[in-house]
C-alpha cells in the first residue's frame, strides 16, 4: 500500500525566505506520480506541482520546485522567496499508474509566513 | 466553464438521516472521485468513478453510496448519517491521463 509521510505539522518562516516542506513516500510501484497541493484558510485545494517517477529533472512551477530524490523516496517542496500569501496547509500526495487516478495524501504541513 | 461544483456548501444532519451531496463538472472529465477531510488529516478517498456506469470503492467507503449515470454528475449518498461522518467532503475530477485533479470547493457536513 502507498503511504505519504509529512513530519512537519507546522512551520514558521520569515517573509522572503526560502522554505522546504518535507515529504517521504512509500510504495512498491515502479511507476507513480507525486503531487503537492495548497489549502488556504478558505478551504479549496489548489494544485501546485507534479513529479513523475521517471522524470529525470526536478519539476518547477514558478516559485515552486520539487526536490525529488528517488532513492531516498522523498519529494520535498521548495518555495523560494516566500510571501504572506503562501501561509496555508500544504499536502503531499501520490498516485500510482496501475488504476484510476486515486490520490493518497499525507497529513499536511501548516506553513505560516511572518512579515 | 464552472469547473467542479458542489452543493450544498454546508449541511447539518441528525444521526440516522440520509442525504445526497451533489457534484458536477463541465469539463467532460472521465474520472471523478469523492474524498473526505477530517480535522488535522489529509484527504482520504471514499469512492471513485472512471466513467459513466463505472464506480469503485476507495479507502473509506463504508456508509456511503455512489452512482454515475452521466459523465457530468457524481452524487455521494449518505445512507444513515453518523457523527463519525462529520467532515469536509471534496469532489474532484480529471481526465484519465491528466497530472492534475480539479477539486470542488467542498461541502462541510456536521452530523449531530
Amino acid at each position: 500500500a502507498q503511504k505519504i509521510t509529512q513530519t512537519q505539522p507546522g512551520m514558521f518562516v520569515q517573509e522572503k525566505e526560502a522554505v522546504t516542506l518535507d515529504c517521504t513516500y512509500d510504495t512498491s510501484d515502479q511507476s507513480y506520480g507525486l503531487f503537492w497541493y495548497k489549502q488556504p484558510s478558505s478551504g479549496e485545494m489548489i494544485f501546485l506541482i507534479y513529479q513523475g517517477s521517471y522524470d529525470e529533472q526536478n519539476a518547477t512551477e514558478g516559485r515552486y520546485s520539487l526536490n525529488f530524490q528517488k532513492a531516498r523516496k522523498s519529494a520535498n517542496l521548495v518555495i523560494s522567496a516566500s510571501q504572506l500569501g503562501d501561509s496555508a496547509m500544504y499536502f503531499c500526495a501520490m498516485r500510482d499508474y496501475q488504476g484510476a487516478q486515486k490520490l493518497v495524501f499525507g497529513q499536511g504541513t501548516r506553513l505560516t509566513i511572518n512579515p | 466553464n464552472a469547473g467542479v461544483t458542489q452543493t450544498p456548501k454546508f449541511q447539518v444532519l441528525k444521526t440516522g438521516q440520509s442525504m445526497t451531496l451533489q457534484c458536477a463538472q463541465d469539463m467532460n472529465h472521465e474520472y471523478m472521485s469523492w474524498y473526505r477531510q477530517d480535522p488535522g488529516m489529509g484527504l482520504r478517498l471514499i469512492h471513485y468513478s472512471v466513467g459513466a456506469g463505472i464506480t469503485d470503492q476507495g479507502e473509506v467507503p463504508n456508509g456511503y453510496n455512489v452512482s454515475r449515470s452521466t459523465t457530468e454528475d457524481f452524487p455521494l449518498r449518505l445512507l444513515s448519517a453518523a457523527p463519525s461522518q462529520t467532515s469536509v467532503y471534496f469532489c474532484a475530477s480529471s481526465t484519465t491521463s491528466s497530472n492534475e485533479q480539479f477539486f470542488g470547493p467542498g461541502t462541510r457536513l456536521t452530523v449531530l
